[in-house]
């Protein structure tokens, strides 16, 4: 079975501000691991994702992840936030031809 | 890029009528189509998985009678809520890929569903 435990229910920073959302996943077998956005009311929208090779994953509007084994944890990471990454992000881990299974999301509030 | 499309995008309802939400896929075919549910605040949580010319595999815990999912077309699922009632109010999310590979599953926009 797996499960992603999403640590921070909210994270407020400031603009310009670097962000790091933390994902932590727990499964028996290989695992493929995803960062999705979601904007009020909007299906999901894929960031980026780990299937294997390079640990350190570079996604889409300058967010990047660090695939961690042994610390079983995929953490999503900005240097500097604009107002309009507000959003929510899902951690998501799957083997790969499974489903995937969602962590509960973190809210990320960009203040000026 | 690929493109999934959900119809529709809002819907209110009275309780104890259907409701039925189609999900498209725009330019790939979709042998594979998932269901999610995303009640406020909380994750996705999967309902069903769709099979073109199959019966649906529903996760444990949903009532397939009350929503009946039929995929009849490579491009073309649809979710119907039967006899709504309010606590079936939520976000309904479709995703489809093109292929076997997961890393390839596209979202719709999503339908809010209210039931009055």
């Amino acid at each position: 079975a797996q499960s992603v435990t999403q640590l921070d229910s909210q994270v407020p920073v400031f603009e310009e501000a670097p962000v790091e959302l933390r994902c932590n996943y727990s499964s028996s077998v290989s695992v493929y691991l995803f960062w999705y956005v979601q904007y009020p009311n909007q299906g999901l929208q894929l960031l980026l994702k780990y299937l294997s090779g390079s640990t350190l994953v570079k996604g889409i509007n300058g967010f990047e992840a660090e695939f961690n084994k042994s610390q079983t944890s995929f953490h999503l990471r900005k240097p500097s936030v604009h107002i309009s990454d507000t959003a929510e992000y899902f951690c998501a881990v799957s083997d790969e031809y499974s489903t995937l299974t969602f962590g509960k999301g973190t809210m990320l509030l960009v203040s000026p | 890029g690929a493109v999934v499309s959900q119809h529709p995008s809002w819907v209110i309802c009275k309780s104890g009528t259907s409701v039925k939400i189609e999900c498209r896929s725009l330019d790939f075919q979709a042998t594979t189509m998932f269901w999610y549910r995303q009640f406020p605040k909380q994750s996705l949580m999967l309902m069903a998985t769709s099979n073109e010319g199959s019966k649906a595999t529903y996760e444990q815990g949903v009532e397939k009678d009350k929503f009946l999912i039929n995929h009849a077309s490579l491009t073309l699922s649809t979710l119907t809520v039967t006899s709504a009632h309010p606590e079936d109010s939520s976000f309904y999310i479709c995703s489809a890929r093109p292929g076997q590979e997961l890393s390839a599953l596209h979202f719709g926009n999503g339908t809010r569903l209210t039931v009055t």
